[in-house]
């Protein structure tokens, strides 16, 4: 089955300054790769995702990248703000059939410090 | 209108009791998902309903079971409650690609 690897498992920045999380997989046939921001006591939200059709993936200050054949995919968060405190999480599956599962990274604890 | 909705919110419980939360979307998706996340924040997969047809059953004890009365709800039953099932339980549900979470249920057994 798949495996997804994900770190730092914490990650403090300055506010304004880049944080970068990275994922690893391990199934070839993976080809769905979201990511999810859980705030404290809130329920996990899609923030960005990519497919594996796409090596790169940008809205405003956040962006994913792609390299399948390394596999691994990486969160970027640019100009970072308080109110990007959370925990991030990755996640892999096998899209279009939709009873394939979800792979979930371990989380990254991310303190951006005013 | 919320998408998905979660049935209680909070649940406090004693051990050895038998409880379930409630599940329901409204998106018409085909797949519903129930999740455990423990005090570490890890996200288990415990059960996957496409159809109403059970699809994926990881490796959960018996105690839990899901019932689907239709596409739109999937509800999670667990009897004989322990310590251990303290925890928050997340239902989701997918589209093609993307996946929704429901805001979660806190299982608190004393």
């Amino acid at each position: 089955g798949e495996n997804v690897e994900q770190h730092p498992s914490t990650l403090s920045v300055q506010e304004g300054d880049s944080a970068v999380i990275k994922c690893t997989y391990s199934d070839s046939a993976s080809n769905y790769f979201p990511w999810y921001k859980q705030e404290l006591g809130k329920r996990p939200q899609l923030i960005i995702d990519i497919r594996s059709n796409v090596g790169e993936k940008k809205d405003q200050r956040i962006a994913v990248t792609l390299n399948k054949t390394a596999k691994h995919f990486s969160l970027h968060i640019t100009e970072t703000q308080p109110e990007d405190s959370a925990v991030y999480f990755c996640a892999a599956s096998k899209g279009r059939n939709t009873g394939n599962q979800f792979y979930f990274g371990t989380g990254t604890s991310l303190t951006v410090i005013p | 209108d919320t998408a998905v909705s979660q049935t209680p919110k909070y649940l406090v419980t004693q051990m050895g009791n038998d409880k379930s939360i409630k599940c329901e979307q409204n998106l018409g998706h085909d797949t519903m998902y129930w999740y455990k996340q423990d005090s570490k924040k890890f996200l288990k997969i415990m059960f996957s309903y496409n159809n109403k047809e059970l699809i994926i059953n990881e490796t959960v004890p018996n105690r839990f079971s899901p019932k689907s009365p239709d596409k739109a709800h999937l509800n999670l039953h667990i009897n004989s409650l322990e310590l251990g099932d303290s925890a928050v339980y997340f239902c989701a549900t997918r589209s093609s690609y993307e996946q929704y979470f429901g805001p979660g249920t806190r299982l608190t057994v004393t």
